[in-house]
């Protein structure tokens, strides 16, 4: 079964700065798609990123990246110019053929 | 388009009684899932349904169950309600269901269930 992994349970980060969450995840499958979510405090999911295993580019969306190494299994998330609107909860998933499994999810305080 | 709906958003049960969750997802996505998260335990996958079939079921006891409907609509029940099944559940929707079809889950905004 896969495992996935976030460490560090708080963050936090000063307004206009860059953080960086970090996951990792164990698998013994070589393709999967690997996302990022974030849980406002309207408990609303909503997707931040994905990555697709079979991809070396990392994915970018405006302000978010990540950085995916496939063999270290590990899928960091990177918030540039931290918005007070970004603190929220977020997690880590990984997509596997029947369910999507989650970390313990990391909550991102921004300070103004 | 309209994302996933829950309903209803918020109740209140008696421990012992049964409860029925309602998920319409995304048009025409045909898979369903079903996630429970606690303070304690985080996001537990709990089933997953594809064009009516029940494709995978998480580590729960027969209390929970569920079903999806041909139009993709899906339910899940929670029969002899326990306070420890006090949770947010979530249902999600994509297009088809495994990993390598490589589309997206999409949430909805959840059922707040309280068993007093």
């Amino acid at each position: 079964a896969q495992t996935v992994t976030q460490s560090q349970p708080e963050m936090s980060v000063q307004e206009a700065e860059t953080v960086t969450l970090s996951c990792t995840y164990d698998t013994s499958e070589s393709d999967y798609y690997l996302f990022w979510y974030k849980q406002p405090p309207s408990r609303q999911m909503i997707l931040v990123i994905r990555q697709e295993a079979y991809k070396q580019q990392n994915a970018t969306e405006n302000r978010f990246s990540v950085n995916f190494q496939k063999a270290a299994k590990s899928f960091s998330l990177k918030i540039s110019d931290s918005q007070l609107g970004d603190a929220a909860m977020y997690f880590c998933a990984y997509r596997s053929a029947l369910e999507l499994t989650f970390g313990k999810g990391i909550t991102l305080s921004v300070r103004p | 388009k309209a994302g996933v709906t829950q309903t209803p958003r918020y109740l209140i049960k008696t421990r012992g009684q049964q409860v029925t969750l309602s998920c319409s997802p995304i048009s025409g996505h045909r898979s369903v899932s079903w996630y429970q998260q606690t303070p304690g335990q985080g996001l537990q996958f709990l089933f997953e349904y594809f064009s009516e079939t029940q494709r995978n079921k998480g580590n729960f006891p027969g209390r929970f169950s569920g079903r999806q409907f041909s139009n993709s609509r899906s339910e899940m029940n929670v029969s002899t309600l326990e306070l420890g099944d006090s949770a947010l559940y979530l249902c999600a929707s994509s297009l088809v269901a495994g990993q390598f079809s490589g589309n997206t889950i999409y949430f909805g905004e959840g059922s707040w269930l309280t068993v007093v």
